[in-house]
């Protein structure tokens, strides 16, 4: 497809439980971002990855929170033993070049995780 | 530390009036990059416009305005003759550098719920 996609949509997770989250960026984008967005909130930063490299996770809340990108392609942000305070939106965002300020980011629309 | 303030939690206009969403911004950089960002109920979140902290000349994007006062920190966004299709959550956000100045991350706002009846 033409833009980001993210899934799955919608997850439902026990306390407890180890969630996936899948992101594929635009096509030759190099830089990757996740984003977590609790309700009535913007979104704030997790981590970034240019390339396969993983330049800054100083957004992750808690070591239980995990972030790859192998391939330098599709990225999957890994929680374990979720808990309800987990229960949020996650973004993904690509953008085409690495650095520079001005560097639009193009978002995918989310996966919606709520935990019971 | 940046910081993104949006007042306004919630507006509601009937449609063909002029609306205006503020934005106010702190930052130690020197040259950053502001934004406005749209995401209707489907959840995405739709880029709207750009300004580079170097230019303050406001412009005119069809039915979209901004309002860029560096003196103030302020960045403000104006829908003229809005639409029951504009209702969305509009969100102001800031660029900043990243811990290596390799790259930069967004700095959003709460954002500000538009509501736009017929």
């Amino acid at each position: 497809g033409a833009g980001v996609s993210q899934s799955p949509r919608y997850k439902v997770a026990k306390r407890g439980q180890d969630v996936a989250l899948r992101c594929d960026p635009i096509s030759g984008h190099v830089s990757l971002f996740w984003y977590q967005q609790a309700l009535g909130q913007g979104p704030e930063f997790l981590t970034y990855f240019q390339n396969e490299a993983q330049l800054d996770k100083s957004g992750l809340p808690s070591d239980r929170f995990f972030a790859e990108r192998p391939e330098g392609s599709v990225s999957t942000l890994k929680i374990q033993r979720t808990q309800q305070e987990d229960s949020a939106v996650y973004l993904c965002a690509s953008s085409l070049v690495r650095g520079v300020t001005y560097n639009e980011q193009f978002f995918g629309p989310g996966t919606r995780l709520t935990v019971l | 530390a940046q910081k993104v303030t949006q007042a306004q939690t919630e507006i509601s206009v009937v449609e063909k009036e002029d609306v205006t969403l503020d934005c106010v911004y702190e930052t130690r950089d020197t040259t950053y990059y502001l934004f406005w960002y749209k995401q209707p109920p489907s959840g995405e979140l739709v880029f709207l416009i750009r300004r580079n902290s170097f230019d303050e000349q406001n412009e005119i994007s069809g039915r979209y305005s901004w309002n860029f006062q560096k003196s103030t920190s302020s960045f403000n966004f104006t829908i003229t003759a809005s639409q029951v299709v504009d209702s969305a959550v509009y969100f102001c956000a800031l660029s900043g550098t990243g811990k290596n100045s390799g790259y930069s991350t967004l700095t959003f706002g709460k954002g500000t719920m538009l509501l736009v009846s017929p």
